[in-house]
Parts: C-alpha cells; structure tokens; sequence
C-alpha cells in the first residue's frame, strides 16, 4: 500500500532563517506531488505541484520554493522565512494522468505546523 | 478561473440526526471531479467521496452521500446518523481533468456533533 511522509510534524523558525520540509511517497512510482499551505481557519491553497523529477509548477508568487530531486521526494524550501509564511503545511500526491482512473483523489501526508517567530 | 464556495462556516447537527453540508462551484468545463475532504483534529486530510461530473447517478459511502446538481453548479454533502466521530472540518473540492490533477478547495464547514 501507498503511504506519504512528512516532516517534521512541528517547526518553530525565527523570522529570517531558512525552511526545509521534506515529503516523501512509498509505495507508488511517478506520482503527482503537491505542496499545499493551509492558514488558520481557511481553506487549503496551493502552492507547488509536480509532475516529474526537476518539473515544479508554482501556483503563487511567493518567498517559498520547491524541488523534486527524485521521484518520489519533494521539498518545500525557503532561503529567509517571512511572519507570513506561518501556517499548516500539507504535502499530497496522486496517480499521475494517464496512469491509472482519472477520478483519483489527492492523498495527503500528515501535515507540518509552522510557526514564524 | 475555478471557485469553490462554502458559504456554512459551522454548521452543528445531534448525533445520530442527518446533516447536510453545502458546496457550489465555479466552472466552465463540461468534464471535472468533485471531492469531499475531512480534516479532524488532528490535521490530516480525509477522502470522504468523490463524484464524476459525467455521472448522474450520486456517489455514495456508508453514510455519507452527495447530491451532485450539475446544472445549478452544487454538490452538497448528506451525512446521515451522525456520529461523535463526524465531527471535523470538511472541505468540498474541484478538479478539471488533464490538469496535473489540482484541487480547488473551498474554504471549509466546521461540524460539530452534539449529545
């Protein structure tokens, strides 16, 4: 069976210092993967997804960045955090178009929690 | 572009009573899903239902069940015998076809489910 990583589960970051989160897919090979931010009491809105190794596709202008250096792996990433980029932070990923029924949900990981001090 | 509107922020239904939760959508594709997602306590995102717009007939799961309304651009989410468990943010969601599968999400009902 498929299963989604994600981590760490909670992160504390001063305003300024760089951002790593990692996501990771087992079970599954080329996966759509995605990267959502969920602020407090809203929806989710989307921030990157991608289709394959080294193809990122961002939703929003944005002080984040993404990346995919294999394939099932996918990293959310920022050089100087910002108060604004404080929020829950879901990774997903489903069956790639063509690969399989085209109703396929979106499969999320745990989530991240970040707090911008 | 896509929407999706909630227009319920809370909505509170007694355990073992029904419930239904709105959702309308903006869209001028033909061929697209629907999703309803549960988000509890603890965070994770929850497939409830999904629902093909080429199909007529409403998806249904266990207890819950949807009413697909493609011409008025609706799909509300049933939950029946509600139970202390239901209680979570659900979030309705859209997707076209082609597109890398994105989701659109709404931005949420918040249930509660009393004694």
């Amino acid at each position: 069976s498929q299963t989604i990583h994600q981590w760490p589960a909670t992160l504390v970051q001063p305003v300024g210092s760089p951002l790593s989160l990692e996501c990771t897919v087992e079970g599954t090979s080329n996966p759509n993967l995605y990267w959502y931010r969920q602020a407090a009491g809203r929806g989710l809105q989307l921030l990157f997804y991608s289709v394959g190794i080294g193809q990122i596709s961002s939703e929003v202008p944005q002080n984040l960045s993404a990346s995919r250096p294999q394939d099932r792996q996918f990293i959310l990433s920022s050089k100087k955090l910002l108060l604004s980029d404080s929020g829950f932070y879901l990774c997903a990923w489903s069956v790639r178009q063509g690969k399989g029924p085209s109703n396929q949900p979106q499969h999320f990981g745990d989530g991240t929690r970040l707090s911008i001090l | 572009a896509q929407t999706v509107t909630q227009s319920q922020p809370e909505m509170s239904v007694q355990e073992a009573e029904t419930v239904t939760l709105s959702c309308t959508y903006d869209t001028s594709e033909s061929d697209y899903y629907l999703f309803w997602y549960k988000q509890p306590p603890s965070r994770q995102m929850i497939l409830v239902i999904r629902q093909e717009a080429y199909k007529q007939q409403n998806a249904t799961e266990n207890r819950f069940s949807v009413n697909f309304q493609k011409a008025a651009k609706s799909f509300s989410l049933k939950i029946s015998d509600s139970q202390l468990g239901d209680a979570a943010m659900y979030f309705c969601a859209y997707r076209r076809t082609g597109t890398a599968s994105k989701l659109t999400f709404g931005t949420g009902t918040r249930l509660q489910v009393t004694l």
